[in-house]
């Protein structure tokens, strides 16, 4: 079953520095996301991206934060000066659509901001 | 704020009963509603949709939906020891494209 992929699993990082976040969508999906789970807290929603653009945002999802689909396969989250409060699991998920189509999600990316 | 409340838990029920997971939602746009379950340091994984409101049914899961109540819920008959995870409600928002999770009900299924 085709799956979503994440790298790396865990990225650790000092505080000021940038990181992207890599994921592989399934292939036939049009509409991808980044979500965010700090440690024993829910699954929070940062963006979703649709036909080359951000087609919806959160109020976590401010000018620290930017995604790129920089070929036909990849989607990247870049988080430009990273903050201790960055530490969290970040998901990546796609859908074949909108609406009644359900997100399917990658195993994330452990972020240890020191 | 589009809100997805759930009790978190925990809720502890015997193996082989019936365990009920209730989810209310803000929005009253919101046409998707999703039951994901969550295993401690993995992602979630999907086990139904529902779209209408009335019951659907997917081997020993039923979910419930009652738009006009803005409540759904996830019934899991027989459960199992295996069953014990975190589930989280998640509910489309009116723009179609974002799901917003609840903060999940651990459940805890004792042998």
């Amino acid at each position: 079953e085709p799956e979503v992929t994440q790298t790396p699993s865990h990225q650790v990082t000092q505080m000021g520095q940038e990181v992207i976040l890599r994921c592989v969508p399934i292939s036939n999906h049009l509409y991808f996301y980044w979500y965010r789970q700090i440690l024993g807290q829910k699954v929070e929603f940062l963006v979703s991206f649709y036909n080359n653009e951000i087609s919806e945002k959160s109020e976590i999802f401010d000018d620290q934060f930017s995604v790129e689909r920089p070929d036909g396969s990849n989607f990247t989250l870049k988080i430009r000066s990273t903050k201790l409060e960055d530490s969290a699991m970040y998901f990546c998920a796609s859908r074949a659509g909108q609406g009644e189509s359900p997100l399917h999600f990658g195993n994330g990316t452990r972020l240890t901001v020191t | 704020q589009k809100e997805v409340e759930q009790n978190s838990g925990p809720l502890s029920v015997p193996e082989g009963a019936i365990a009920s997971l209730n989810c209310t939602y803000s929005d009253r746009g919101s046409q998707s509603f999703f039951w994901y379950r969550q295993y401690s340091g993995k992602s979630p994984e999907l086990i139904m949709s529902i779209y209408s409101n009335g019951d659907k049914e997917d081997g020993r899961f039923t979910a419930q939906l009652n738009k006009a109540s803005q409540y759904v819920s996830l019934l899991i008959r027989d459960s199992q020891p295996s069953d014990s995870a975190t589930y989280l409600c998640a509910v489309g928002s009116n723009s179609g494209y974002a799901l917003n999770f609840g903060k999940g009900t651990s459940l805890l299924v004792t042998p």
